[in-house]
């Protein structure tokens, strides 16, 4: 099975920072690689999907990229409604495992 | 699209819990169909995903104990849980994807299972 991991496990930022968030797969599962915003009480949110296709209606300061094993997600200027908790997510093999998620809260 | 899952609620461990989860706006019988989970105080996991009846997947954790299906009549999505284990407690998640490989797309609200004596 392939296992997922991120960094960092959180992390604090300002409004209008510009934050960086990394995936990686312990083998190669090639640009099918997702990223989801997850909110307490709330049903995640699909962003990015095949590494670095933004799903519709998602704002254009989220960005994906990478492939194999790297993958990053990346928010240009932080706003006040990013703050969550993100996941990746193979779905290249089963099981479609997911990685254990990046808390993003307020400095 | 909107999906609605229900059947949650308190079981003893060793008991058995059905979930089921309306769609509408979306047809269940033409798209891949996924459950996923979160444990309290813990992250997203998979659980299983299901196309056509052959083609089922199941996370190690509850391969055996679990099983996904579609009544494609009513246009809903099951998972029979059996043998349930106190780590089994989460919210249940029903989500629904055009393609598997595109991530999912669709997200019901989920459903609180607690396995507790």
């Amino acid at each position: 099975d392939i296992q997922m991991t991120q960094s960092p496990s959180s992390l604090s930022a300002s409004v209008g920072d510009r934050v960086t968030i990394t995936c990686r797969a312990s083998q190669s599962v090639s640009r099918y690689l997702n990223w989801y915003q997850h909110k307490a009480g709330k049903a995640p949110k699909l962003l990015i999907y095949e590494a670095s296709r933004l799903q519709s209606g998602v704002p254009s300061r989220f960005s994906g990229s990478g492939s194999g094993t790297d993958f990053t997600l990346t928010i240009t200027s932080l706003q006040p409604e990013d703050f969550a908790t993100y996941y990746c997510q193979q779905s290249n093999s089963p099981p479609f495992t997911f990685g254990p998620g990046t808390k993003v809260d307020i400095k | 699209v909107q999906l609605v899952e229900s059947g949650g609620g308190l079981i003893q461990p060793g008991g058995s819990l059905r979930l089921s989860c309306v769609a509408s706006g979306f047809t269940v019988s033409d798209n891949y169909m996924t459950w996923v989970r979160q444990a309290p105080g813990k992250g997203l996991e998979w659980v299983s995903t299901i196309y056509i009846a052959s083609n089922t997947y199941y996370a190690d954790s509850v391969r055996g104990r679990f099983t996904i299906s579609k009544d494609n009549s009513k246009n809903t999505l099951h998972l029979q849980m059996n043998s349930l284990r106190v780590e089994d407690t989460a919210v249940y998640y029903c989500a629904g994807s055009l393609s598997v490989r595109r991530g999912i797309d669709y997200w019901g609200p989920g459903t609180l299972v607690t396995v507790s004596s």
